[in-house]
């Protein structure tokens, strides 16, 4: 199986700060890297598809790059309504799977 | 618009079994892969299922193999989680998710489960 580790696990922001979370797969994933974000008591939404794509209606702030085994999404202004748990999910395999979360908390 | 509605959560002793449905409304339900994902009590995501459009092919997380089973009935929009021999560690809200571009992009609300004697 493919591992997913997220990092960091938490981190305190301002409003207006520029947000960067790591997800390192444990192998070559093909660029089919996910980002999720959850709010407490909601569902997940997704945000970032296939490492760079956005979803429809996702706010352009947020943006997904990289390759390979390491993987990055950027908040580039944060705003109130960002603060929430990330998730990070790769698709490349068989058995997908979740990085462990990101908890973006408030300054 | 897309809505996927739980149902069937609720309380189990160790051992029993409960089925879980996904009604899907919004979209041609045949056309699109599904898949359960779930959350313990304060944890994180974890994928359970997948589901081919026409149910030919199903995938499970290691955890759930041999235990759960995943079906649906395209002519009735819907998703069925079959989980037998319930373990605590399966107490969980159970999410039923379309099939995106190789992600899930759209959620249920989710349908707690929890395994207790």
């Amino acid at each position: 199986d493919i591992q997913m580790t997220q990092s960091p696990s938490s981190l305190s922001a301002s409003v207006g700060d520029r947000v960067t979370i790591t997800c390192r797969a444990s192998q070559t994933i093909n660029n089919y890297l996910n980002w999720y974000q959850q709010k407490p008591g909601k569902a997940p939404k997704l945000l970032i598809y296939s490492t760079s794509s956005l979803q429809s209606g996702v706010p352009s702030r947020f943006s997904g790059s990289g390759s390979g085994t390491d993987f990055t999404l950027t908040i580039s202004s944060l705003q109130p309504e960002d603060f929430a748990t990330y998730y990070c999910q790769q698709s490349d395999s068989i058995a997908w799977r979740f990085g462990q979360g990101t908890k973006v908390e408030i300054k | 618009e897309v809505q996927l509605v739980e149902s069937g959560g609720g309380l189990v002793q160790p051992g029993g079994s409960l089925r879980l449905s996904c009604a899907a409304s919004g979209f041609t339900f045949s056309t699109y892969w599904m898949g359960w994902v779930r959350q313990a009590p304060g944890k994180g995501l974890e994928w359970v299922a997948n589901i081919k459009k026409d149910g030919s092919d199903k995938q499970f997380v290691d955890s759930v193999k041999g235990r759960f089973t995943v079906s649906r009935d395209n002519t009735k929009n819907s998703l069925y989680l079959q989980m037998n021999s319930l373990r605590a560690e399966d107490t969980a809200v159970y999410y039923c998710a379309r099939h995106g571009t190789w992600s899930f992009n759209y959620w249920g609300q989710g349908a707690l489960v929890t395994v207790s004697s």
